[in-house]
């Protein structure tokens, strides 16, 4: 099965930009949709498909995707962006979902 | 503007299974994936499994063997079983509508989770 490869922690200073990155095999096909989860709360859809931003999802946020890496980034970050974010997409071979390990986000 | 609400048990003994329930209020049920996912205690999302509204489901392989999704369309809802649990199924669980046009499904909008402990 695919596997989704995050970096476990990233740090931003306030206002700056900033990367994560999602790394799979499945991604040199399949679109990376991304979460962000605030602790104790369900996770929140931020982007979807190529570079798709649900209603009320700041525009700060955009997706990109290279190769066999997806990314998300936060241009001039906010400190409400501090989070744990999650990348998805599906198993390279058959229709299942998986998940990336997660990247805690801090911002200074 | 859907909303997931969802409720069962929180506290089992292991070998017990696990029973859980998601409504979905305010919008369509058919034409998406009703999706179960888990998050142990401190750790990452686990995709544990969904289904359509006709009852077909699709199953993460590490967890077929223990698991059952079941539809109830009369009342726009899903269940999870999940049989034999030991300690290692704490989690907060969640369930979440998923959506795609092509390939990976996306996850919107999402129940508030339950946390079920397994627990001697």
């Amino acid at each position: 099965s695919s596997e989704l490869t995050q970096d476990p922690a990233v740090s931003v200073a306030l206002g700056q930009t900033v990367r994560i990155t999602c790394q799979g095999d499945s991604l040199g096909t399949y679109y990376a949709n991304w979460y962000q989860q605030k602790p104790g709360q369900a996770p929140v859809l931020v982007i979807y498909g190529k570079n798709h931003r649900p209603s009320g999802i700041p525009d700060r946020f955009s997706a990109s995707s290279s190769g066999d890496t997806a990314s998300l980034t936060i241009t001039g970050a906010q400190a409400e962006d501090e989070a744990d974010y999650y990348c998805n997409s599906r198993d390279s071979s058959v229709d299942h979902v998986v998940f990336g390990g997660g990247t805690r986000l801090t911002v200074l | 503007q859907v909303q997931l609400q969802q409720w069962g048990a929180g506290l089992l003994k292991p070998s017990e299974t696990l029973s859980l329930t998601c409504a979905v209020y305010g919008g369509s049920f058919s034409g998406y994936y009703w999706n179960w996912i888990r998050q142990p205690p401190g750790q990452g999302l686990e995709w544990i499994g969904e289904i359509t509204h006709n009852g077909r489901t699709n199953i993460n392989p590490s967890l077929k063997s223990r698991v059952t999704i079941s539809v109830d369309t009369s009342n726009n809802q899903i269940s999870l079983n999940l049989r034999s649990v030991t300690a290692a199924d704490t989690a907060v669980y969640y369930c979440a509508r998923g959506l795609t046009t092509w390939g990976p499904r996306w996850f919107d909008p999402w129940g508030q989770g339950t946390l079920v402990t397994v627990s001697s």
